[in-house]
């Protein structure tokens, strides 16, 4: 099965609030990258992290690689209705047999209420 | 720049059928992928590829083959479909970069429905 747990599942929240969703792993990974989906689209990447503790930021958006590599969260400040849509997580495996992998999680749907 | 480009784009199969899903990157990416996504289940990974003639099975691999005979195509193929195979399927590509970093790409998916 899957590597990766992500939380939440889906979070309904107002405009202007901020959001946090986060993913663990049983595994090392030495690449987190996020991505966001929108109906009926092939999800686009919204930030990458290549370094444990590296803090990125792209806008309204921040995400962190966990110290311990087998973690990262995303924020997304202030929020606004076109940031609805699904957010993934995923990570790209490190080396042994299964170098190159790139596994994800299983999405956070996010709910933006006017 | 197409990116990467799947087709068909939509299938209906009847179970027991065969067909071959098409995916074509113009990126000179070296390292292809193959998901499938299902409602609550996100993206699983089915085969993936690290370089041209060289695969691997993903997490749900069982049903599925596939080929990468030319560094930009990566084929899927279901040789007899069956209705649990009805899903949306997504190719991706991405670039080992400096130490191992990579961005991956995405097509617009192809939506197979098997009857």
């Amino acid at each position: 099965g899957q590597q990766l747990n992500q939380s939440p599942q889906s979070m309904f929240i107002q405009e202007g609030e901020d959001v946090s969703m986060n993913c663990t792993s049983s595994s090392i990974f030495n690449t987190w990258l996020w991505y966001k989906q929108d109906p009926g689209e092939g999800p686009v990447l919204l930030i990458a992290l290549y370094k444990a503790g590296e803090l990125t930021s792209n806008g309204r958006l921040t995400a962190q690689f966990g110290i311990t590599r087998k973690d990262s969260f995303l924020n997304i400040s202030a929020s606004i209705p076109s940031d609805v849509g699904i957010y993934f997580c995923a990570g790209l495996s490190a080396g042994g047999t299964s170098y190159g992998k790139l596994t994800f999680g299983q999405g956070t749907i996010l709910t933006v209420h006017p | 720049n197409a990116g990467v480009t799947q087709t068909p784009k939509f299938r209906v199969l009847k179970t027991g059928q065969s067909m071959t899903l098409l995916c074509a990157q113009d990126m000179n990416h070296e390292y292809m992928y193959w998901y499938r996504q299902d409602p609550g289940m996100g993206l699983r990974l089915i085969h993936y590829s690290v370089g041209e003639g060289t695969t691997a099975k993903g997490e749900v691999p069982d049903g599925y083959n596939v080929s990468r005979l030319k560094k930009q195509n990566f084929l899927l193929g279901l040789e007899s479909a069956a209705p649990s195979q009805t899903s949306v399927y997504f190719c991706a590509s991405s670039y080992p970069g400096r130490l191992g970093n990579t961005e991956a790409f995405f097509g617009q998916g192809t939506r197979l429905t098997v009857v």
